[in-house]
């Protein structure tokens, strides 16, 4: 079984700031973990994946996260926030399953 | 294609009605995702073919629900009899090959359905 959680179903943070979106995952075989991001009435763009190798992925935009076995976590950060980051962020797991799990989304909200 | 093609790309139809949303994966994928996508909520995993192999379709929610796909090209997801809780973005993706290999899955802008 795989499943994925996502803390925080909105989160805001200032122009600037540092953006961290927290994903945990549960997987009964060593998992991939992605992120996608969805921009408003468009579909999902891949921002990073973990398949194996190095535990911190970088992706486009300036995003990476890092994968932890210990904590099954795959937080996803970004040092400074900008206006266009605003999306909805989407973790996803590929473990046991054949298909991707995904979380239920977080939207970030950047203020001016 | 460049990438995943989702036909129609909205579509309002009348409860009970048959609606048929297509997807073309980008050329060479042999594996072929469909999730829903309900407003304000995440992705519910659908069906997915791969290659040759017997479809995975533990997701489907009833059996109103179908979909087919010709060989490694166009696949049609098919609801009968459409409820307003069908009411949701229908998103198809592709990947070079399963997921369980790490393959990235890529996504078309997905069909709209509003049942009314």
């Amino acid at each position: 079984a795989q499943s994925v959680t996502q803390l925080g179903s909105h989160v805001s943070v200032s122009e600037g700031a540092l953006v961290l979106l927290r994903c945990n995952y549960s997987s009964s075989v060593p998992p991939y973990l992605f992120w996608y991001v969805q921009y408003p009435n468009q579909g999902l763009q891949l921002l990073l994946k973990y398949t194996t190798g190095a535990t911190l992925v970088k992706g486009i935009n300036g995003f990476e996260a890092e994968f932890k076995k210990s904590e099954t976590s795959f937080h996803l950060t970004k040092p400074s926030a900008h206006m266009s980051d605003a999306a909805e962020y989407f973790c996803a797991v590929s473990g046991s399953a054949r298909q991707l799990t995904f979380g239920s989304g977080t939207q970030l909200t950047v203020l001016p | 294609g460049a990438g995943v093609s989702q036909s129609p790309s909205n579509k309002v139809t009348e409860k009970g009605k048959d609606v048929e949303l297509r997807c073309d994966p980008i050329s060479g994928h042999t594996a072929l995702y469909w999730y829903r996508q309900r407003l304000g909520q995440g992705l519910e995993f659908l069906i997915y073919f791969q290659g040759n192999s017997a479809p995975d379709k533990s997701g489907l929610p009833s059996d109103r629900f179908s979909a087919e796909r010709t060989g490694e090209s166009v696949s049609t997801l098919t609801i009968q009899r459409t409820q307003q809780e069908d009411s949701a973005v229908y998103l198809c993706a592709s990947s070079l090959l399963g997921t369980a290999s790490g393959n990235t899955i890529y996504f078309g802008e997905g069909s709209w359905l509003t049942v009314v």
